[in-house]
């Protein structure tokens, strides 16, 4: 079965400041690849997906992942975060029905 | 378009007592899906609904039962709730198998088994 392993349990970075989330994830084939963000008491929302083609892939509010065969990553970045983006990150990976979920990062924005 | 609906948003049961979790989508998605969700463990997969009239069992199946009343409703039922299925429970919908497909999630529901 697949998994997915997100190493930071925690991370804190300065407003304005880049962002990295990573995630590494195992599975035997070419797998779907999600990230989701969750604010507090809230549901999922989809940030952004990879199926095929170009490994670097855009989502919603400013967020990229680049999706790395050779590392089995598919980590999630950002260039400049925002105090809103204060939240929990889960990275995803999908097969079929089955869908396995990291642990999730939290993410705390200093101003 | 309200989404995925679930009720109640929390609830508190004595050990031993049942319960069902309500969920209902209007998207006229095919699959629904049952997670729990627990502290430095991610959502795990409790159920699944490919499509109306089945149901699977996912990763964490035990303990629970599932209904897919039809196309929009997908409930999650404790027959007899312990202390361990303390946790937050999301429904999910996506329009067909969730590995391929985006999901939609509900606000989730807060239950407490004491």
């Amino acid at each position: 079965a697949q998994s997915v392993t997100q190493p930071d349990i925690h991370i804190t970075v300065s407003e304005g400041a880049s962002l990295e989330l990573r995630c590494n994830y195992s599975y035997g084939a070419t797998p779907y690849l999600f990230w989701y963000v969750q604010s507090p008491g809230q549901g999922l929302q989809l940030l952004l997906k990879y199926f095929s083609g170009d490994t670097l892939v855009q989502g919603i509010k400013g967020f990229e992942a680049e999706f790395k065969r050779s590392q089995s990553s598919f980590n999630l970045r950002k260039p400049s975060v925002h105090w809103s983006d204060a939240a929990e990150y889960f990275c995803a990976v999908g097969a079929r029905n089955d869908m396995r979920f990291g642990a999730g990062t939290r993410l705390t924005v200093k101003p | 378009n309200a989404g995925v609906t679930q009720t109640p948003k929390f609830q508190v049961l004595k050990t031993g007592q049942s319960m069902t979790l309500q969920c209902a989508q209007d998207m006229n998605h095919n699959s629904m899906y049952w997670y729990r969700q627990d502290p430095g463990m991610g959502l795990r997969l409790i159920y699944y609904s490919a499509s109306e009239g089945t149901t699977d069992k996912g990763e964490v199946p035990n303990g629970y039962n599932v209904s897919r009343l039809n196309k929009r409703e997908f409930s999650l039922r404790l027959e007899s709730a312990a202390p361990s299925q303390t946790s937050v429970y999301f429904c999910a919908s996506s329009e067909l198998g969730a590995g391929a497909y985006e999901q939609y999630f509900g606000p989730g529901t807060r239950l407490t088994v004491t």
